[in-house]
């Protein structure tokens, strides 16, 4: 049962592009968002989140965007550098499962390869 | 500099043998979690811990699991008897335990099954 999930297992973007990087989540629960990004053999860093009361939220060349009616949000990166390559988490939690605990459920990543 | 480091970063172990992973909290927060992440799978919840208690777990979190704060810092999660398929790396991040809180994440713990 995935509640969040990343179709795209990868993408490759020319360096100076934009990046955009999706995410679904199926549990109407879900009152916040995260992104992080994860290198090899190293724990998720985070990048940036959005509470379900904003539709952006934006820090640097990160954009975090939430359609709730589309239960998608997606992260863009401009932009995008060669050390931006990685792979990207979607994560959320407030649903039943995460409760007031604040766990969270992650969708399975997607490897973003910037080229220069 | 993370926010909490985790050891050891890797550990090798047979099959059945008990292992304990342990994370160090940099600051004082008051929750704690640990995840985990099979090779090639997504980050997987295990266990929130808060005021030394449990506060919630997974359905991975089974009889041969558990989780402590013997000593008021140190945060440990045991595997009684490991099994091939707890191959894993396993994350622990602090945070404050609210749901629009963001958690941040140690450098994880490899730990293999032979």
């Amino acid at each position: 049962d995935q509640q969040v999930k990343q179709n795209s297992p990868s993408l490759s973007v020319q360096e100076g592009r934009i990046s955009i990087l999706n995410c679904d989540y199926t549990n109407s629960m879900f009152d916040y968002f995260l992104w992080y990004k994860k290198y090899p053999a190293e724990g998720p860093t985070f990048l940036i989140s959005i509470s379900s009361i904003k539709d952006k939220n934006e820090d640097g060349r990160f954009t975090v965007f939430l359609n709730k009616s589309a239960k998608h949000l997606s992260l863009h990166i401009v932009p995008s550098q060669p050390g931006d390559s990685a792979v990207y988490f979607c994560a959320a939690s407030g649903g039943f499962y995460g409760g007031s605990q604040g766990n969270l459920i992650f969708g399975k990543g997607t490897k973003l390869s910037v080229k220069p | 500099e993370p926010e909490v480091t985790q050891t050891p970063s890797h550990q090798v172990t047979q099959m059945g043998q008990e292992v304990i992973l342990r994370c160090v909290p940099i600051s004082n927060h008051l929750y704690f979690y640990w995840y985990r992440q099979i090779l090639g799978q997504k980050v997987e919840f295990l266990v929130s811990f808060y005021n030394n208690e449990i506060s919630e777990k997974s359905e991975i979190f089974d009889d041969q699991f558990s989780v402590e704060r013997p000593d008021g810092s140190n945060f440990t999660l045991k595997i009684r008897s490991t099994k091939l398929e707890d191959s894993a790396m396993y994350f622990c991040a602090r945070g404050q335990g609210a749901s629009t809180d963001t958690q941040y994440f140690g450098p994880g713990t490899r730990l293999t099954v032979l």
